[in-house]
């Protein structure tokens, strides 16, 4: 198993541009999510999905989008790109809930620079 | 709403030495707590997680955690540091809900150091 893979790894963008990161887990788990991980901050919840074509608002959700067409892809777009978006981007994912203490796989981390 | 503090950004260590990272948490109800690793460039690792089972929870690579209730706390140690050891450490929260996910509740993270 690849567990959950994203891309790009890196990507420089210029303020208003936007883009898709993509996210897919070969792991048949039903929840998805997204993080941000920015320095000295640990990482905050953007979005997550319960399953195909359910998702959810998390701690940071301005600016961001999602949606969840498949068990296993979940790609977050960036609508017009801030520097306040400058950040290391991380998805996951879990058989079940983390409410109910399920573990969460990582995935390598996408690196965003907004200029 | 839970939420989690790690003391000290920075912990240095000598090799062999013990391993102390510290995790304090806030939750209304009772929690589910892990300790993930972060290596240089990577994603995030499970190290242990408590799940309500044992209170003393051993995880990979020689690392252990005690949730102590009455401290709200859920402190990582290790006997004996080894250099492989240096990386981010953190702690994270989630409590058991009706529905809905809503993620893992994150402290700020560790970075934990190992001199020769």
């Amino acid at each position: 198993n690849a567990g959950v893979t994203q891309t790009p790894k890196f990507r420089i963008l210029k303020i208003g541009q936007s883009m898709t990161l993509q996210c897919t887990q070969d792991m048949n788990h039903n929840y998805m999510y997204w993080y941000r991980q920015d320095p000295g901050m640990g990482l905050k919840l953007i979005y997550y999905s319960v399953g195909a074509g359910i998702t959810d608002k998390g701690e940071v959700p301005n600016g961001y989008n999602v949606s969840r067409s498949t068990t296993e892809d979940f790609p977050l777009r960036l609508e017009l790109a801030a520097p306040s978006q400058t950040s290391v981007y991380f998805c996951a994912s879990s058989y079940s809930s983390g409410g109910a203490g399920d573990t969460q796989y990582f995935g390598p981390g996408t690196r965003l620079t907004v200029l | 709403a839970q939420s989690v503090t790690q003391l000290g950004s920075h912990v240095s260590v000598s090799e062999g030495a013990l391993v102390l990272l510290r995790c304090n948490y806030s939750s209304s109800v009772p929690p589910y707590l892990f300790w993930y690793v972060q290596y240089p460039n990577q994603g995030l690792q499970l190290l242990l997680k408590y799940t309500s089972a044992a209170t003393l929870v051993k995880g990979i690579n020689g690392f252990e955690a005690e949730f102590k209730k009455s401290e709200t706390s859920f402190h990582l140690t290790k006997p004996s540091a080894h250099m492989s050891d240096a990386a981010e450490y953190f702690c994270a929260v989630s409590v058991p809900r009706g529905g809905g996910a809503d993620g893992l509740t994150f402290g700020k993270g560790t970075h934990l150091i190992i001199q020769p």
